[in-house]
């Protein structure tokens, strides 16, 4: 089964520290996802690019984040500095852009910050 | 994205089928139906999704009424490991907006 991929599974760091998240899309998959999930918000969805591109990054706080794809095999999630209130399962989906597409959720990376 | 709405909750015993519904009845001709769950702790887990007509695959069924208003997803055999939550999605694709919207789901427990 293909599947997603996402490193680190669980991560604990100090408030002020830098965090990369990464996520491996499912092979021939060209749009790739990232949401967040906290129990007072739900499942939002951060940012998603199409191709490497960005294509919408409004869910995500400019300041502190920011998401890359380095090449077709790699997406990364960066917040730096993180602070508590970042504290979250952040989850990488990929899909392929067509209508009536499906997209595949990793695992997720479990994220506290102290 | 149209909004869609769900039952907070519900209980369903194991072995039997278990119908799941929801209301998208601002739908729009060209957005699709999509189910995911999440069972705790995992990433949310596709199950089906559909445009207008039925669908069925090897965890569910989805009816979706001629009108489109409302759709049920249909698990025909509940097991204990079906216990999760159910968000049903209603997604649009067009002007190259591919995202999933989620709300708060269903959560559904399966009982012995």
């Amino acid at each position: 089964d293909a599947r997603v991929t996402q490193t680190p599974r669980h991560k604990v760091t100090e408030m002020g520290q830098e965090v990369t998240m990464r996520c491996q899309p499912i092979l021939g998959h060209n749009t790739v996802f990232w949401y967040r999930q906290t129990m007072m918000q739900g499942l939002e969805l951060l940012a998603y690019f199409r191709n490497r591109a960005p294509l919408d990054d409004s869910g995500m706080p400019k300041d502190r984040f920011s998401a890359e794809m380095p090449d077709a095999t790699l997406a990364t999630l960066k917040i730096q500095p993180s602070e508590p209130r970042d504290s979250a399962v952040y989850f990488c989906a990929s899909g392929s852009w067509r209508p009536g597409d499906t997209q595949y959720f990793g695992p997720g990376t479990r994220l506290t910050v102290l | 994205d149209a909004k869609t709405t769900q039952p907070t909750s519900m209980d369903c015993a194991e072995g039997r089928a278990a119908n799941l519904p929801c209301n998208h009845s601002t739908i729009s001709g060209n957005e699709y139906v999509y189910w995911y769950r999440q069972i705790h702790s995992q990433g949310p887990q596709y199950i089906i999704h559909g445009l207008k007509n039925n669908e069925t695959n090897e965890m569910a069924s989805l009816i979706i009424t001629e009108d489109r208003k409302s759709s049920t997803l249909i698990l025909p055999h509940a097991t204990l490991r079906d216990t999760a939550v159910y968000y049903c999605i209603v997604r649009s694709f067009s002007q190259g907006d591919y995202k999933l919207s989620f709300g708060a789901g269903t959560t559904v427990t399966v009982r012995a």
